[in-house]
Order: C-alpha cells, then sequence, then structure tokens
C-alpha cells in the first residue's frame, strides 16, 4: 500500500483567498507530481518534481506553483483563489526505475465559491 | 501529445457479467498501466504491462499489451458490485518514462 497523504480531503474557500494543499510520501521518492482532474474525468498534470530544488509545469497550463524543499514535500500553492479552480488535485509519487509505478494520493477536493 | 482513447466512455452491467475495454493511441507506446479509482480516492494501479503481446492476470482482471503496441484492452471476469468505478489507461508520455498521459477513463457501473 502506498504512503502518500494528502491534506485536506476537502476544502471550500473564498474567491480571493490564498491556499496551500499538503502532500507528503514517506517512501523516499524522487519523482512527484500533480494532476487536476474534474468529477469523472481524465487527469491533467500541471506539476512535477524529479528531487529537492527542481520543479516543472506539466501540460496543463495552471496559475498555482509548487515547491519541493524536502524530498517528502511537494505542497502546491494558490495565491489567489478563483471558482475556476474548483476541481480535485492529486499529488502523486514514484521511485526509481523506468517501470516503478505511480502511487497517488486520495486527493483534495477544491471548490471556490 | 500523445493522446489516450478510451472506449466505451461508460458501462451499465449486471452483476456477474463479463467486462471487456480498451485504450488505443495514435503513437507507440512501451508500457501500458491500467489504473482504477473509486469514487472519492486516488487512482489505484491494478496492472502495469511492459512488453508487445504480454497477457497479464491479477485476480479477476487480465490485461493485455497489444502486438503493434498502440492499444491495450482489460477484461473483467464475473463482475461484481465492488467493480464500480473509473478506469483509466496510462502509459509514458516522454522516452525517460518519468510522466504519465492517462485516457479519459471508463465508468463501470454495475447492478446488483
Amino acid at each position: 500500500e502506498a504512503d502518500i497523504y494528502q491534506t485536506p480531503r476537502y476544502l471550500v474557500i473564498g474567491t480571493g483567498k490564498k491556499i496551500t494543499l499538503e502532500c507528503s510520501q514517506t517512501m523516499g521518492h524522487d519523482k512527484m507530481y500533480w494532476y487536476q482532474q474534474d468529477p469523472g474525468m481524465e487527469l491533467h498534470l500541471i506539476h512535477y518534481s524529479y528531487g529537492v530544488n527542481s520543479t516543472e509545469k506539466g501540460d496543463l497550463s495552471s496559475e498555482s506553483t509548487v515547491s519541493r524543499i524536502r524530498t517528502e514535500h511537494f505542497p502546491l500553492t494558490l495565491e489567489s483563489a478563483r471558482p475556476s479552480h474548483t476541481s480535485q488535485y492529486l499529488c502523486a509519487s514514484r521511485g526509481q526505475g523506468h517501470n516503478s509505478p505511480l502511487h497517488f494520493g486520495n486527493g483534495t477536493r477544491l471548490t471556490v465559491t | 501529445g500523445q493522446q489516450l482513447n478510451q472506449s466505451p466512455q461508460s458501462m451499465f452491467i449486471q452483476e456477474g457479467e463479463d467486462v471487456s475495454m480498451n485504450c488505443t493511441s495514435s503513437s507507440i507506446f512501451n508500457t501500458w498501466l491500467w489504473y482504477k479509482q473509486d469514487p472519492g480516492e486516488g487512482p489505484v494501479l491494478l496492472i502495469a504491462l511492459y512488453k508487445a503481446g504480454e497477457l497479464t492476470s491479477n485476480g479477476r482482471l487480465t490485461a493485455q499489451f497489444g502486438i503493434t503496441r498502440k492499444d491495450s484492452f482489460l477484461n473483467i471476469s464475473a463482475s461484481i458490485p465492488s467493480d464500480v468505478g473509473i478506469y483509466f489507461c496510462a502509459g509514458p508520455t516522454n522516452n525517460a518514462g518519468n510522466m504519465l498521459t492517462f485516457g479519459g477513463g471508463t465508468r463501470l457501473m454495475v447492478k446488483p
């Protein structure tokens, strides 16, 4: 069973608020990812990191930012939330090796009113 | 970028029936992965395929890596209510295999 945790599970906030979605993994994985998923839809990569101090933007443009100061921690921040940011955000990690699988957290469902 | 097309988009079946879904791509993949996502949860890896023609089982699930390397199939035998969820195929976006692209998913509903 994968040890990757996301908090909060659910978040409802007002427009303009700054928020940080937390993601931590205890597996020592170098590679971590953030996906955005609308309900029942496909996953879109918005950020990824190959290790400490490494962050890159994914395929889907996002107004969020990420940081990777520690291996186990990969938080995502929205400086000023808007209703268009309403979605589910999924964090994932994987270990070394070309064939190592992607492990997902349970996601944060964000609603911006 | 690479796109994965899954079909069908949704299925509503009777408990006990067998299920078959597939995933196709316009480009070659070296790895095919099948994930299941339960409502309100993150996707969980079901089966990983690494070789063209490979047939791999995980309990009642069987997946095949197409010979052309442009498609993959997932079969579920004797479906049960807990099979309900969304099934995603995925493959590496780049040669290093560091990023995955996901299909649009097949939503499975099982009637008891």
